[in-house]
């Protein structure tokens, strides 16, 4: 069985301060590992994804996460916030016949 | 490329009736996948059709169906609408498994 636990519901920053999004995962399959961001009354867009070809992964916008296996972590972060940077966040893991697993999300708050 | 389409974007409905939402995936993608997002319960799978057929599905009731067309074009049907399932309906779609998946802009069901 698969899970995702993220680790706060919601995180605010100050614009131009780091970004810090916490995810923890448990999975019995292939630990593919996805980063979604969803700005209000949008779909879902692919940050980043995780395939073990490499524990540090670049995404879009400036956002990057770490794999770390010992920890059983997958948490997002970005040096610099922007205001257009507040959304809300998912962590995902696949499970059985590659069917997402989604954790409940973290809004990214980014104030003036 | 165009991305993932949905229509129609907004629907008000009654309880007792029910409803079609459509799905166009991008172009020479076979895997399509519906998400319901509610704030109490977040982003839960559906079901996943791929060529034609219902390859997975989530837990939600037999009012809850969906078809996949030969151009891959996929629709969701909800029979009998309750108050409760009020939501966005996303869709998603990915070259064979659903793993990396690219998703619509979302239909927002209004229940009444």
């Amino acid at each position: 069985a698969q899970s995702v636990t993220q680790l706060d519901s919601h995180v605010s920053v100050s614009e131009g301060t780091p970004v810090l999004l916490r995810c923890n995962y448990s999975s019995s399959y292939s630990p593919s590992l996805f980063w979604y961001v969803q700005h209000p009354n949008k779909g879902l867009q692919l940050l980043l994804k995780y395939t073990s070809a490499a524990t540090l992964v670049k995404g879009i916008n400036g956002f990057e996460a770490e794999f770390k296996k010992s920890e059983t972590s997958f948490h997002l972060t970005k040096p610099s916030a922007h205001m257009s940077d507040a959304a809300e966040y998912f962590c995902v893991v696949p499970g059985g016949s590659y069917i997402p697993t989604f954790g409940r999300g973290t809004s990214l708050i980014v104030h003036p | 490329k165009a991305g993932v389409t949905q229509t129609p974007r907004y629907l008000i409905k009654t309880r007792g009736q029910q409803v079609t939402l459509s799905c166009s995936p991008i172009s020479g993608h076979r895997s399509v996948s519906w998400y319901q997002q509610t704030p109490g319960q977040g982003l839960q799978f559906l079901f996943e059709y791929f060529s034609e057929t219902q390859r997975n599905k989530g837990n939600f009731p037999g009012r809850f169906s969906g078809r996949q067309f030969s151009n891959s074009r996929s629709e969701m049907n909800v029979s009998t609408l309750e108050l409760g399932d009020s939501a966005l309906y996303l869709c998603a779609s990915s070259f064979s498994q659903p793993d990396t998946q690219y998703f619509g802009p979302g239909t927002r069901l209004t229940v009444l």
